[in-house]
């Protein structure tokens, strides 16, 4: 089955600095990868998604990179703000039009200091 | 809130007990999942269902069961077999499908379970 490796497990970073959180992922079948920011007793909430058919995808200040040669994709966040804070979530799954089992990385915890 | 409701919001099992967590939604998704996310992990797959009267095992299915008489509803039972139930409970939903907007799990707000 699928394993997602999610890399740091905690990043702190200065308010207006840029955020990276990396992810790997083994099967090479997935294709879709979604990043999930998930707030302190909240539910995770979807924040970007790619297709393996871009390399890379861009939503205000929040960008998400993929190389399916290195199997590994990256969440990029600029000009980093105090409520950008939370848990990260990485996950892959392998679009089948009815399963779409998503397998998750372990989370990243960003704390944007003042 | 996206249209997917958990209840109850925090419950409380004692041993031997069975419990039962449930999930609606009203955004008519086809597909519907129980997450478990323990601290410091991620979430891992329980069941998830495609269609009314099917379902699947996930990665972590042992000691949990549940059903999907409707497409609305897709409750989980937390068996007694289950020795280690205390975790935060997630279920989501989506539409089926591979086009872009139906890729998207959305999830509801949670339930906390807690041995006593």
């Amino acid at each position: 089955g699928e394993n997602v490796e999610q890399h740091p497990s905690t990043l702190s970073v200065q308010e207006g600095d840029s955020a990276v959180i990396k992810c790997t992922y083994s099967d090479s079948a997935s294709n879709y990868f979604p990043w999930y920011k998930q707030e302190l007793g909240k539910r995770p909430q979807l924040i970007i998604d790619i297709r393996s058919n871009v390399g890379e995808k861009k939503d205000q200040r929040v960008a998400v990179t993929l190389n399916k040669t290195a199997k590994h994709f990256s969440l990029h966040i600029t000009e980093t703000q105090p409520e950008d804070s939370a848990v990260y979530f990485c996950a892959a799954s392998e679009l089948t039009g009815g399963g779409n089992k998503l397998t998750f990385g372990t989370g990243t915890q960003l704390k944007v200091e003042l | 809130d996206g249209g997917i409701t958990q209840s109850p919001k925090y419950l409380f099992r004692k041993e031997g007990q069975n419990v039962t967590l449930s999930c609606e939604q009203n955004l008519n998704h086809d597909a519907m999942y129980w997450y478990r996310q323990d601290p410091g992990q991620g979430l891992r797959l329980i069941y998830y269902s495609q269609i009314v009267n099917d379902f699947q095992k996930g990665d972590i299915a042992e000691g949990y069961s549940v059903s999907r008489e409707k497409k609305e509803s897709f409750p989980l039972t937390v068996t007694s077999a289950q020795k280690n139930p205390t975790a935060f409970y997630l279920c989501a939903s989506r539409l089926r499908g591979t086009a872009a907007a139906k890729n998207i799990q959305y999830f509801g707000a949670g339930t906390r379970l807690s041995v006593l």
